[in-house]
């Protein structure tokens, strides 16, 4: 079946704009994981969704950063007032059952300049 | 806090050599333990996983990993590399108690040249 898709792919935005990414978990995946990875950076978790609600949300880095998700399927992460230490390829994972094992997306680059 | 190191950031090997890669987790109880890998141009694929059982666990493309969990290591070896995979390889925790989040090392770029 289909994976996680995200979009879009590539994101180039001036500083101080607000963002929005989009991720398409596999169906019937009930968790949903959204990670950074900056340059030279190891992933970085950001927010985790179980259906609808984000029972963890540790590691979002600032109140410009929210993350929402709907029908326990499609999850936007929203990014307000972009700032350059913001660029990084934004990756999405979903999981299904009890093996946690985590399907990623490709991910969306964002570039602030 | 809760962390993933791996020792080697850049490994170029020739083809048919032996290959192991290093992880270490800092302590925190029972855990779960991954060995992604994102070839280039494509999106992280899971090569191997750890949950319990035989500390040594076959993935694919002939990897394998080793849980030694009195040195808090789960390190990544193949007897023969293949110009193929080369890659970016991630080695990630899931800590239990901790949420179903993963604790991701920051990678090891592996070069295999011809």
């Amino acid at each position: 079946g289909a994976g996680v898709s995200q979009s879009p792919s590539n994101k180039v935005t001036e500083k101080g704009k607000d963002v929005e990414l989009r991720c398409d978990p596999i169906s019937g995946h009930t968790a949903l994981y959204w990670y950074r990875q900056s340059l030279g950076q190891g992933l970085e978790f950001l927010i985790y969704f179980q259906g609808n609600s984000a029972p963890d949300k540790s590691g979002l880095p600032s109140d410009r950063f929210s993350a929402e998700r709907t029908g326990g399927s499609v999850s936007t992460l929203t990014i307000q007032r972009t700032q350059q230490e913001d660029s990084a390829v934004y990756l999405c994972a979903s999981s299904g059952g009890t093996s946690y094992e985590q399907y990623f997306g490709p991910g969306t680059r964002l570039t602030v300049t | 806090a809760q962390s993933v190191s791996q020792h080697n950031h850049h490994v170029i090997l020739s083809e048919a050599a032996s290959l192991e890669l290093g992880c270490n987790y800092s302590y925190g109880g029972t855990v779960n333990l991954f060995w992604y890998v994102q070839y280039p141009g494509q999106h992280l694929q899971l090569l191997l996983k750890y949950f319990s059982g035989d500390p040594l666990v076959k993935g694919i493309k002939g990897f394998e990993a080793e849980f030694i969990k009195s040195k808090f290591s789960f390190n990544l070896r193949k007897p023969s590399v293949q110009w193929s995979d080369t890659a970016e390889y991630f080695c990630a925790v899931k800590y239990t108690g901790g949420g179903n989040k993963l604790t991701f090392g920051t990678g090891t770029q592996l070069k295999v040249e011809l």
